[in-house]
C-alpha cells in the first residue's frame, strides 16, 4: 500500500537556521516523490519533485531508497518560507497520495 | 493561463441532501483529481479522471461519485450527506503524461448541518 508519513505537524525555526522537513514513504515499487507547498491564502502548488533533481527557492530534497525517505532541506530559512508543506508519492497507478502536512513557522 | 477553477466557493447543505461540486481544469489538461481536506486529516485522495474515465478512487463509500465531461471539466457528487462530509474539497488537473505535477484550485468548502 502507498503511504506517506510526515511525523511533525509543526516545525518552528528562527530566520537563518537550517530547516529539514521529514518525509517517509511506504511503497513496494519505484515511486515518484514530490513536495507541495501552500502559502497563506494561496492555493496548493508544486515546490519540487524528485525526477527533476532541482533546487527551488533554496530547497532541495534527496530520495533515500534505503531509508524510504524524501526529506526537504534548506540551509538558511527565510520568513517567507513559512507555509504548510506536503510530501506526496505517486506510484505506477497514477494515484498521488499526500502526507498529513507540516506547518513550517520561521520566526524573525 | 487561467488556473483550475472550482464552484461554488462555499456550499451549505443539510444531512441527507446531495451536493454537486464542479471543476474546470487548466486548458490542455486531461486529468482531473479530487481530494477531501477535512480538519486534521490532511489531503485524502478521492477520485482521478482522465479522458472521461475514472482511473482510480480512494477509500470512500460509493455515495461519493463523479464524472468527467468531454471538455475535461468534472463534477463531484456526494449523496446522502453526513456531518463528517464537511470539508474542503480540492480539485486538481494535470497533463496526461506520467508524473506531471498537479495544479490545484482554491477548493469548495462544503458544510453539512
Amino acid at each position: 500500500a502507498q503511504r506517506v508519513t510526515q511525523p511533525e505537524k509543526l516545525l518552528s525555526v528562527f530566520k537563518g537556521a537550517p530547516v529539514e522537513l521529514k518525509c517517509n514513504y511506504s511503497y513496494s515499487g519505484s515511486p515518484e516523490l514530490f513536495w507541495y507547498v501552500q502559502y497563506s491564502r494561496q492555493r496548493l502548488q508544486l515546490l519540487l519533485r524528485h525526477i527533476s533533481r532541482e533546487s527551488i527557492k533554496g530547497f532541495t530534497a534527496d530520495l533515500n531508497k534505503g531509508e524510504t525517505s524524501f526529506h526537504l532541506k534548506k540551509p538558511f530559512a527565510q520568513e517567507e518560507d513559512s507555509a504548510m508543506y506536503y510530501c506526496a508519492l505517486q506510484g505506477n497507478t497514477g494515484k498521488l497520495i499526500f502526507g498529513q502536512g507540516t506547518t513550517l513557522q520561521v520566526k524573525p | 493561463e487561467a488556473g483550475v477553477t472550482q464552484s461554488p466557493t462555499h456550499l451549505i447543505k443539510t444531512r441527507g441532501q446531495q451536493a454537486t461540486l464542479r471543476c474546470s481544469p487548466i486548458s490542455g489538461h486531461t486529468s482531473v483529481y479530487w481530494y477531501q481536506q477535512a480538519l486534521g486529516l490532511g489531503l485524502q485522495f478521492l477520485l482521478w479522471y482522465d479522458e472521461g474515465e475514472e482511473r482510480n478512487r480512494g477509500n470512500f463509500p460509493p455515495r461519493f461519485s463523479g464524472r468527467q465531461f468531454p471538455n475535461y471539466s468534472s463534477e463531484l457528487n456526494v449523496n446522502a450527506l453526513e456531518l463528517e462530509d464537511s470539508a474542503l474539497y480540492l480539485c486538481a488537473s494535470s497533463l496526461e503524461d506520467s508524473f506531471s505535477p498537479l495544479h490545484f484550485g482554491n477548493g469548495t468548502r462544503l458544510t453539512v448541518t
